[in-house]
């Protein structure tokens, strides 16, 4: 049973460009969300995608914008890279009604590094 | 605005003694606990979740226990191994209904070392 998976691992960018992450959910599930995770900080919400459409956003910009695939896959895309988008990018992927738990199952995550 | 804290960025544990993680929360809306554990280069693993309906969930040698009137969470790991250092993550969510998964709010962490 394959886990959440995400590529790229490493990821270096110039301010200014833009980037896209790429996260697959976990055999089962339909529901993709995303979490920036800063240097000793814990993961923050940006935002959760649920057949194909964006159902809760976090404190993010409109930089962040996302986009779900019929095959429940999701990308990431950040515009204008600032410096402060450096982080640890997860996805996490869960089963809307799948019970009391719902629980999100994490991926490896991309390290994105903005120079 | 910190709703889920964790206050011990360190903790230091003798191999086969409890370890004892606290966290706390202001968001009396939470009714789904959750904790992660997170090895250097990992995303974070699933250990052990609790809802707000009960005080206690145990799964092996992990127990999480619920107080609500405090909104203090804590997980014991008993007993203690070397394998089970790591950054833990204690994360929290309110119902949007309808078996919605909901966006968790985690803490900051607390990095466990088990000496052996």
């Amino acid at each position: 049973d394959a886990g959440v998976t995400q590529s790229p691992t490493h990821l270096i960018k110039t301010r200014g460009q833009q980037v896209t992450l790429r996260c697959s959910p976990k055999s089962g599930h339909d529901t993709v969300s995303w979490y920036q995770q800063a240097l000793g900080q814990g993961p923050q919400f940006i935002f959760q995608y649920y057949e194909e459409e964006e159902r809760q956003r976090g404190n993010f910009p409109d930089r962040f914008s996302g986009h779900q695939f019929p095959n429940y896959s999701s990308e990431l895309n950040v515009n204008a890279l600032l410096l402060g988008d450096s982080a640890l990018y997860l996805c996490a992927s869960s089963l809307i009604g799948g019970g009391v738990t719902d629980t999100q199952y994490f991926g490896p995550g991309t390290r994105l590094t903005v120079l | 605005d910190q709703q889920v804290k964790q206050n011990s960025p360190s903790l230091s544990v003798q191999e086969g003694r409890i370890s004892i993680l606290n966290c706390d929360y202001t968001n009396s809306m939470f009714d789904y606990f959750l904790w992660y554990k997170k090895y250097p280069a990992e995303g974070p693993t699933f250990l052990i979740s609790i809802s707000s309906i009960k005080d206690k969930n145990e799964d092996g040698r992990f127990t999480v226990f619920l107080n609500k009137s405090a909104k203090h969470l804590s997980l014991h790991i008993v007993p203690s191994q070397p394998g089970d250092s790591a950054v833990y993550f204690c994360a929290a969510s309110a119902a949007l209904g309808g078996g919605a998964t909901n966006k968790l709010i985690f803490g900051t962490g607390t990095l466990l070392a088990v000496q052996p």
